[in-house]
């Protein structure tokens, strides 16, 4: 079994300064991660992955995120973030191999960006 | 391409009673997952469907039920609602199982 830990519930952050919102997971399996992102009342959009490959990806609005396997952390960051980026932020993962239709979530991080 | 529509947008119902919520993949998708929504335990994986099969099911009681017909379309059912069962119900469509998944807007369930 699958489980995340988001570690900050609430980040609040100015605008342009950067973020980095805090993922670790625990597994008995490997995984595929992930970063989701929902706007109020609307769904979830997918906001990065890692399947395989190289450890770093990257998002096309400017976030990155890191898998570190030793530290089982998968951490979402920015160097600047914008108002439009207030959101809640979900860190995701499955078994690698099983099904992407059955995640596991975190509780979610809100990201709040005052001007 | 149209995205994941989910009907109806809001739900108001009273305890005992039962509820059927619809979710409509995109066009070509054929797996279809829920999730349950809420402030206190986050998001939760209810069900997984792919060609009319059930594949993974969370832990969830059993008055929580789905079904996925021939067009893809899925339905879930919850019945005898309870105040807990308060949430936004999110429906996620994909091409197959290994694919990524796409969420729809959410069906918000109120049980007075």
């Amino acid at each position: 079994a699958q489980s995340v830990t988001q570690l900050d519930s609430q980040v609040p952050v100015f605008e342009e300064a950067p973020v980095e919102l805090r993922c670790n997971y625990s597994s008995s399996v490997s995984v595929y991660l992930f970063w989701y992102v929902q706007y109020p009342n609307q769904g979830l959009q997918l906001l990065l992955k890692y399947l395989s490959g190289s450890t770093l990806v990257e998002s096309i609005n400017g976030f990155e995120a890191e898998f570190n396997k030793s530290q089982t952390s998968f951490h979402l960051r920015k160097p600047s973030v914008h108002i439009s980026d207030t959101a809640e932020y979900f860190c995701a993962v499955s078994a690698m191999g099983g099904s992407q239709g059955n995640l596991i979530f975190g509780k979610g991080t809100k990201l709040s960006v005052k001007p | 391409k149209a995205g994941v529509t989910q009907t109806p947008r809001y739900l108001i119902k009273t305890r005992g009673q039962q509820v059927t919520l619809s979710c409509s993949p995109i066009s070509g998708h054929r797996s279809v997952s829920w999730y349950q929504q809420t402030p206190g335990q986050g998001l939760q994986f209810l069900f997984e469907y792919f060609s009319e099969t059930q594949r993974n099911k969370g832990n969830f009681p059993g008055r929580f039920s789905g079904r996925q017909f021939s067009n893809s379309r899925s339905e879930m059912n919850v019945s005898t609602l309870e105040l807990g069962d308060s949430a936004l119900y999110l429906c996620a469509s994909s091409l197959d199982p290994t694919a990524e998944q796409f969420f729809g807007p959410g069906t918000r369930l109120t049980v007075l």
